[in-house]
């Protein structure tokens, strides 16, 4: 089955060790976004990616990178993780960037720092 | 600013019983608009999605919602909840640059045997 897929599911690091979160999708999608969702709140949007272009939202921390190399991988970058950045990382795509265009999510990975 | 707003943080409902989900939503001409649900630690899951047309959408899991553009809301329905309907509920819109969502806050839903 067509998918989008996070590892790892859970990530423990320690406050202000570089961490690398992964996504990759099966769905061939144009569009790939990264999303923080924090403890008992609604998902926010870091960034995405349309094909190669980055679109950084603007109140996204500099601490939060990210990359693509390819079409089905995608890769968050915390560079110095705070206790703050301790959340669930949900990956996302899209087909295109219409307004009609479904995302998909993957299951989303859960970060720890400590 | 476009937003979405769920007014019910927590609700708690009998198996077998009805539920509605209730989700607002400011500005917009045409507001794209969706529900999610999220199983506890998992990702997100389209319930349905409103464009345009019939203002009652059907969605996956026996979900329904109603587009009610007089009182800027899109309630999400079930007539018969299941214990495994237990989960977080999200309202979301589309903003029209990006194909970017935007959350309302959620409803956790807890159901009672």
């Amino acid at each position: 089955d067509a998918m989008v897929i996070q590892n790892p599911r859970y990530q423990v690091t320690q406050f202000g060790k570089p961490v690398t979160l992964s996504c990759s999708q099966t769905l061939n999608h144009n569009v790939m976004y990264w999303y923080q969702q924090k403890s008992s709140q609604a998902p926010k949007l870091l960034f995405h990616y349309y094909d190669k272009d980055f679109n950084n939202e603007a109140d996204t921390p500099d601490n939060f990178q990210s990359r693509r190399p390819n079409t089905s991988f995608c890769f968050l970058d915390i560079r110095s993780p705070g206790l703050g950045d301790a959340a669930m990382y949900l990956c996302a795509t899209s087909k295109e960037a219409r307004l009609t265009n479904e995302q998909f999510f993957g299951p989303g990975t859960r970060l720890t720092v400590l | 600013a476009q937003s979405v707003t769920q007014p019910d943080i927590h609700i708690t409902v009998s198996e077998g019983a009805s539920l509605e989900l209730r989700c607002n939503y400011s500005y917009g001409a045409t507001p794209y608009l969706f529900w999610y649900v999220q199983s506890p630690g998992q990702g997100l899951q389209l319930l349905l999605k409103y464009f345009s047309g019939d203002t009652l959408v059907q969605g996956i899991k026996g979900f329904e919602a109603e587009f009610k553009r007089s009182q800027s809301s899109f309630n999400l329905r079930k007539p018969s909840v299941h214990w495994s309907d237990a989960a977080e509920y999200f309202c979301a819109r589309i903003k029209a640059a990006g194909n970017k969502l935007t959350f309302g806050g959620g409803t956790r839903v807890l159901v009672k045997p």
